[in-house]
Parts: C-alpha cells; sequence; structure tokens
C-alpha cells in the first residue's frame, strides 16, 4: 500500500525555471492538498483540491498552480522559480474534509539558485 | 482567527526521562478537531493522534499520553521513559469547520532531542 507518492526527492532549480511537483495516493481520497515548509517552521498550505476539477488557492498560493483531473493525481506547478521558493514540499490527502486525518507523502526538497 | 501555539522550541532530555510538549490553540468554532504529527530527521510526517472538540478524555497509547483541556484550550503531549528514537520535530496542528476546507493550521513544532 503506497499512501501518498511524491516526485521527485530532490529538485536543484535556477531562477525562472519552471518545474511540476508529482503527487499520487492510491487510497481513494477526495482531498488533496499541497503544503511547504520553511526552515524551522510549520507547514502552510499552497494549495488543496476537494476532487477532481475542484481546486482553490490556501494561504500562500503566489507562483503555484495546480490541476486535477484525476482522484489520484495532484501535481503542483512552479512557473519562474524564485529563490524564496526554496523549500520542502509535502503533498496530503484526506478521505473527507476536517474530520479525516491527512497522510502526509514524503516530500520534495527544493532549492532555487 | 485560528492558531496553534507551541511556544517550546527546542527540548534536551537525557533517555528514560519523561517530557511534555505543550500546545495551545485559538479558535472560535465549537466544532474541531486537533492533531499531533511526529517529523523525524528522514523527514516524513507521521500521524500520531486526532482529537475532536467533544472528546475531552485523556489518551494514551504505549509511551505516548495526550492531555486535551477545553478550559485552557490546551492539547499537550508526553512521552513517558523517552528513548532516543522519539528525537523529532513534533507538530501540533487544529482543523476547524468553519469554510468546511479542512485546513490543517500547524504550530511552528517542538524539536525534541533525546540524547543516551
Amino acid at each position: 500500500n503506497a499512501g501518498v507518492t511524491q516526485t521527485p526527492k530532490f529538485r536543484i532549480l535556477k531562477i525562472g525555471q519552471s518545474m511540476t511537483l508529482q503527487c499520487t495516493q492510491d487510497m481513494n481520497h477526495n482531498y488533496m492538498y499541497w503544503y511547504r515548509q520553511d526552515p524551522g517552521m510549520g507547514l502552510k498550505l499552497i494549495y488543496y483540491s476537494v476532487g477532481a476539477g475542484i481546486t482553490d488557492k490556501g494561504e500562500v498560493p503566489n507562483g503555484y498552480n495546480v490541476s486535477r483531473s484525476t482522484t489520484e493525481d495532484f501535481p503542483l506547478r512552479l512557473e519562474l522559480a524564485a529563490p524564496s521558493q526554496t523549500s520542502v514540499y509535502f503533498c496530503a490527502s484526506s478521505y473527507d474534509t476536517t474530520r479525516e486525518t491527512q497522510y502526509f507523502g514524503p516530500g520534495t526538497r527544493l532549492l532555487v539558485l | 482567527a485560528q492558531k496553534v501555539t507551541q511556544a517550546q522550541t527546542e527540548i534536551s532530555v537525557v533517555e528514560k526521562e519523561d517530557v511534555t510538549l505543550d500546545c495551545v490553540y485559538e479558535t472560535r468554532d465549537t466544532t474541531y478537531y486537533l492533531f499531533w504529527y511526529k517529523q523525524p530527521p528522514s523527514g516524513e510526517l507521521v500521524f500520531l493522534i486526532r482529537r475532536n472538540s467533544f472528546d475531552e478524555q485523556n489518551e494514551i497509547s504505549g509511551r505516548y499520553s495526550w492531555n486535551f483541556q477545553k478550559s485552557t484550550s490546551s492539547f499537550n503531549f508526553t512521552i513517558t521513559a523517552s528513548q532516543v528514537v522519539d528525537s523529532a520535530v513534533y507538530f501540533c496542528a487544529l482543523s476547524a469547520f468553519s469554510g468546511n476546507t479542512g485546513k490543517l493550521i500547524f504550530g511552528q513544532g517542538t524539536t525534541l532531542q533525546v540524547k543516551p
């Protein structure tokens, strides 16, 4: 049972480059989330999705885009990478909102130079 | 506004000591959920416990116990007889019902170092 998987594990980007962080879950969860964790800090919500075709902004959405074409996948797109986007990115999923536990992927460490 | 405060940034104990990690939360919602997650040095986030606002019973799971007190808006986590493997960053998080988004509000985390 894979749970939530994320690729890549680590990536170095140059300023201005773009990339997509992949997230897949095999638990048939409706809700999926993207968080970022800056050093010494808790996690902050970037975007979330309540189902295929439905996405919405979280606390810190600027510089990111998402799509949700299937229940399983929730990719996060970084356009024009900036040093401020250096962070660890976590994808999470839950069956339902608020009541249910969110299960996290292993994270993607991104360094923008 | 919703907020989670973990006032202890770092705690260092010697193995076998008991240690309590504090968590204080703020919310105006009457229905909410509280969570604890563990982040070991490998970086993943491991779910430990979920508690809803209507259940104030304390919970014990092996060496772990949680004390939920609505009167003081606290949800503290105690590790009994700590072990080196308990060394990690521990996050307390709040999920409130308003907006129905399930957004988790995280505290800044407490780094626990257990020395042999």
